[in-house]
């Protein structure tokens, strides 16, 4: 079974530039999340969707991030303009229900020079 | 909402030693925690989690131990290999909600 598919991984871009993150989730998996992971830290949730709606959106920066996943499959996070302090790793997970087990994929890591 | 402490950020102990990291959740709602590792480069992987209707779970060199009361959940990885070497997260989730992770532990484990 493949698992969840990020890209790219890495990404360099200068600050007030927009950028965007794919992820495809598991096969199945109705709920997927979009977390920010700085240096050092935990994931934090940034967006969290079952099926095509975003449930809890609370922690998402709504001025400048955006989010969408339109058929209920994959998802495409936007960051526009991005800011020197978006540099961070930028993970997204899925899960059969919000109830089970979640996988993360491996990454995005956003450098905002 | 929920906060998760977890102890200590880093960890160094011998190969075949043992482990153990420590968590403290707030929220006593909360009623799942899964620990993950997350090698570098890599996004965190499931290694083990727990209920809240469970005291204790097993999985060869890895158990979880948890204490409602107390409101604590504990990491145990024994004799411990090179390869156990990586950032460890716990966190904690109520009712299906957001999901609350610690800081992180990093393990060294010196051969």
């Amino acid at each position: 079974e493949a698992g969840v598919v990020q890209s790219p991984r890495y990404k360099i871009i200068e600050k007030k530039q927009p950028v965007a993150f794919w992820c495809n989730p598991i096969s199945g998996h109705n709920t997927l999340y979009w977390y920010l992971q700085n240096l050092g830290q935990g994931p934090e949730l940034l967006i969290r969707y079952e099926n095509e709606e975003a449930v809890d959106d609370s922690q998402l920066p709504k001025d400048r991030f955006s989010a969408e996943r339109l058929k209920g499959v994959d998802s495409t996070l936007k960051i526009q303009p991005a800011e020197l302090g978006d540099s961070a790793v930028y993970l997204c997970a899925s899960s059969p229900h919000s109830s089970d087990t979640q996988y993360f994929g491996p990454g995005t890591r956003l450098t905002v020079l | 909402g929920e906060n998760v402490e977890q102890h200590p950020s880093t960890l160094s102990v011998q190969e075949g030693d043992s482990a153990v990291i420590k968590c403290t959740y707030s929220d006593s709602a909360s009623n799942y925690f899964p620990w993950y590792k997350q090698e570098l480069g890599k996004g965190p992987q499931l290694i083990i989690d727990i209920r809240s209707n469970v005291g204790e779970k097993k999985d060869q060199r890895i158990a979880v131990t948890l204490n409602k009361t107390a409101k604590h959940f504990s990491l145990h990885i024994t004799e411990t290999q090179p390869e156990d070497s990586a950032v460890y997260f716990c966190a904690g989730q109520r009712n299906f909600n957001k999901f609350y992770f610690g800081s992180g532990t990093k393990l060294n484990v010196k051969p």
